[in-house]
């Protein structure tokens, strides 16, 4: 089974500083797919980026950007000049393609203004 | 793109009622729907994979009457929560994958339940 890890349950940023948030996760599949996705205040869990394992470049996404370590099972988000609006829950989740995806426990980040 | 819609956003019910969810994905085709549970701070639990045309596949735990599932058309999956008790009382949410190989899940706004 697989099992996502985020060790960090709270977080804090000073806007338009940088922050990185991290997860690990345990599985024997070689072919995976890794996400971040962002809970705002409303609720509505939006994707924030996307990682394929069998790509060894990092995912960007305009001030996102992961840092992601195969071999080390690690897959943190990296978040430059945060803002206001980047207060959210993160989770971290992985999935083996077409099955069911698993959720970390999830980094609750707060920027600061 | 990638927009999926639940309604009703809130909800508030009697004990013993019934409450039906829908979950529809607006712009695309969805072959497989899934339906969360999410505690107040805490993570989401999967209560159940909803295939089209197919019964749903749930979750250890998750009790198959009471939450009843249907995915009928490739757009609509609904959620009845059956004999609604106190300790129904959830925000549940739904994603949706697109079309038969999409991987990517995407969510909708979630609804919350209240069962007086």
């Amino acid at each position: 089974a697989q099992t996502v890890t985020q060790s960090q349950p709270e977080m804090s940023v000073q806007e338009a500083e940088t922050v990185t948030l991290s997860c690990t996760y345990d599985t024997s599949e070689n072919n995976y797919y890794l996400f971040w996705y962002k809970q705002p205040p409303s609720r509505q869990m939006i994707l924030v980026i996307r990682q394929e394992a069998y790509k060894q470049q990092n995912a960007t996404e305009n001030r996102f950007s992961v840092n992601f370590q195969k071999a080390a099972k690690s897959f943190s988000l990296k978040i430059s000049d945060s803002q206001l609006g980047d207060t959210a829950m993160y989770f971290c989740a992985f999935t083996g393609g077409y099955q069911k995806v698993t959720f970390g426990t999830g980094t609750k980040l707060q920027v600061i203004p | 793109g990638a927009v999926v819609s639940q309604h009703p956003s809130r909800v508030i019910c009697k004990s013993g009622t019934s409450v039906k969810i829908e979950c529809r994905s607006l712009d695309f085709q969805a072959t497989t729907m899934f339906w969360y549970r999410q505690f107040p701070k805490k993570s989401l639990m999967l209560m159940a994979t909803s295939n089209e045309g197919s019964k749903a596949t749930y979750e250890q735990g998750v009790e198959k009457d009471k939450f009843l599932i249907n995915h009928a058309s490739l757009t609509l999956s609904t959620l009845t929560v059956t004999s609604a008790h106190p300790e129904d009382s959830s925000f549940y949410i739904c994603s949706a994958r697109l079309g038969t190989s999409g991987v990517t899940q995407y969510f909708g706004p979630g609804t919350r339940l209240l069962v007086l």
